[in-house]
Parts: structure tokens; sequence; C-alpha cells
């Protein structure tokens, strides 16, 4: 089975601090997701990495960045956390099929910040 | 550019009865079509997917959708719900070659007693 795990299922943080969100995958995927899930917005994505040290801005990167310094880790970065980044974050992992591929999801994290 | 319109935010339906959840989407090129569902506290997961060849798709749980490209519809059915049914449902479609997703905005399913 596919496993997609995320570091915490609920965080709580203080405006203005520095977040760290990681997600491990154990299918030696190349493809790695960020997500934010917002009640009726759907999922949208932050950002996505194909490969190794590789990434690419999703439909709203602003206020984030990421790493992915080995491939079954991809980290998400709030630089300076802001009451609007309240949200539920959804990591995900795929293998590339030309678009037919299935992507594998993480529980998520649930984030507040105050 | 490719998008997905989930039709009602919120479905309900009693035990037993027809479930109906409805996704339209607009594609540049001929579309790959995902339904996944989210049970409470929990990540998503695939239902069930169209890529090529038959248009009627079953999926797990019961779930079946068909492509109709003249409507550019995707909609999810199920026969008979059971209590266990109860979740978020979301449609996407394939952005082209490169993995990506484009997610309609979620349809949660009420299934009454």
């Amino acid at each position: 089975d596919v496993k997609v795990t995320q570091s915490s299922r609920y965080l709580v943080k203080r405006t203005g601090e520095k977040v760290f969100l990681e997600c491990v995958q154990d299918m030696d995927h190349e493809n790695m997701f960020w997500y934010r899930q917002d009640p009726g917005l759907g999922l949208r994505l932050i950002y996505f990495s194909y490969d190794v040290k590789m990434k690419e801005k999703g439909d709203i990167p602003e206020g984030y960045s990421v790493s992915r310094e080995k491939k079954e880790r991809f980290s998400l970065i709030l630089e300076s956390a802001s009451t609007n980044q309240t949200s539920m974050y959804l990591c995900a992992s795929s293998h590339p099929s030309k678009g037919q591929e299935t992507q594998y999801f993480g529980p998520g994290t649930r984030l507040l910040v105050l | 550019a490719q998008s997905v319109t989930q039709l009602g935010s919120h479905v309900s339906v009693s035990e037993g009865a027809l479930v109906l959840l409805r996704c339209n989407y607009s594609s540049s090129v001929p579309p790959y079509l995902f339904w996944y569902v989210q049970y409470p506290n929990q990540g998503l997961q695939l239902l069930l997917k169209y890529t090529t060849g038959a248009t009627l798709v079953k999926g797990i749980n019961g779930f079946e959708a068909e492509f109709k490209k003249s409507e550019t519809s995707f909609h999810l059915t199920k026969p008979s719900a059971h209590m266990s049914d109860a979740a978020e449902y979301f449609c996407a479609v394939s952005a082209g070659n490169t993995g990506k997703l484009i997610f309609g905005q979620g349809t949660t399913l009420q299934v009454k007693p």
C-alpha cells in the first residue's frame, strides 16, 4: 500500500512564526504536491515537484516556499505565518503517467494561525 | 485551460436512495477525469477515474460514473446509499500531461437514516 505521511495532524502557531510542514511518501514517487483545502474552494495547488531539488509554483504560491532535498520528502514552509494561512494542508504524491496517474494523499495537517 | 464545476455543495439523501453527484468540466484537450472521496478527518482517496475506452467507469464501494463528451459531464452515481457513504466528494480533471489535477469545489454528501 502507498503511504503518505504528514508530520502533524494539528498545529497551532502564532502570527509571524516560521512553520514547517513535512510530508514523506514510501512509494518512490517522482511527483509530490502541496495543496490547501478551504470550504467552498476545494483543493488549490500551492507547489509541486517533479524530482529532487525541482519545484514549480502552483496556483497560490504567495507566502509559501518548498524544499525537496530527498525524493521521499517534500516540505512546505510558511516563512512568516499569517492568519489567512489558517487552513487544511494536504500533501500528495504520484508516479508520472502522462496525466492518467492517481495521486495518493496524506491525512492532512490542520493549521491554525493565531 | 481546464476547469471543473460541481453542482451543489451539499447533497442529502436517505439511506437506500440513489446518489447522484454532478460534475461538469472544461478542457481544451481530451480529458482524464477523476472522482476522489474524503472521509471525515482523512485525506482524499481515489474512487474512480476515466482515461480512455469505456465511458462507464466503475469504482470502489459501488460507485460509478459516466463520461459524456457531448455534455462535458462526469456525474457520479450509486444506486443505494449507505450511511458510510457520508463524506466529501471531489471531481477533478487532469491538467494535460503535467500530472497536476484541477479540482472542483467539492460536494458534501449527507445520508439520512
